[in-house]
């Protein structure tokens, strides 16, 4: 089983539909868990960290559960600029990314 | 910008050769760690470095190696190149285990 595994995608949507992401991982003693954003031949940049109690910011909501070893990314209300390769990413001592899913908001 | 600084951006060299990558953390971050980043893949773990110490490394041979500098700025050095090793490599600097880690732009490697 892979370390991190994430849904293979790719999404390809309507200018504001609302989409989600699921991410499991393997070890059950991560302790820190984000979501980053990869635009093509970029490096990744974090969008956001992901705690037990789910969190938001504008248009994006971050649940996890840990007894299911399980994060999601919602993205409500989606943009163009929203286009990009969504890597979960989980931490025991280092960070270890899943393959990525790719997303294609269309117009 | 992450003030996450690597250089050189690209490099061409021929297998069997020898490359050193290098990334300046950004400042207050003692933590730096580096991904091998193959077309259509995710970030794959190489190894980290914590206060000039090796804390941790990923399923990479021994041919991979690093080092970090005692202002956390740190290198890559990966000998015997084969084909295969031809990828983005990219840096991240934390300010300790176990956060948020910021990118540097990476160097894309080609290896022929």
């Amino acid at each position: 089983r892979k370390e991190v595994e994430q849904d293979p995608g790719p999404f390809n949507v309507p200018e504001g539909a609302t989409v989600a992401f699921n991410c499991t991982y393997s070890n059950s003693a991560s302790q820190s868990f984000f979501w980053y954003r990869q635009d093509c031949r970029k490096e990744p940049k974090l969008l956001m960290s992901v705690y037990s109690s789910g969190n938001e910011d504008g248009r994006f909501t971050a649940q996890l559960n840990r007894a299911s070893q399980y994060i999601s990314l919602l993205i409500r209300d989606s943009k163009l600029s929203d286009s990009a390769t969504y890597l979960c990413v989980v931490n025991w001592n280092d960070m270890r990314f899943g393959a990525g899913t790719r997303l294609t908001v269309k117009p | 910008e992450t003030g996450v600084t690597q250089s050189p951006t690209h490099l061409i060299k021929t297998r069997g050769q020898q490359v050193t990558l290098r990334c300046s953390s950004q400042s207050g971050h003692n933590t730096v760690s580096w991904y091998q980043q193959a077309l259509g893949q995710g970030p794959q773990f190489i190894f980290q470095y914590y206060r000039e110490e090796e804390n941790g490394r990923g399923n990479f041979p021994p041919r991979f190696s690093g080092l970090q500098f005692p202002n956390y700025s740190s290198e890559l050095n990966v000998n015997a190149l084969e084909l295969d090793d031809s990828a983005l490599y990219l840096c991240a600097s934390s300010p300790g285990t176990g956060t948020e880690a910021f990118f540097g732009q990476g160097t894309r490697l080609t290896v022929v």
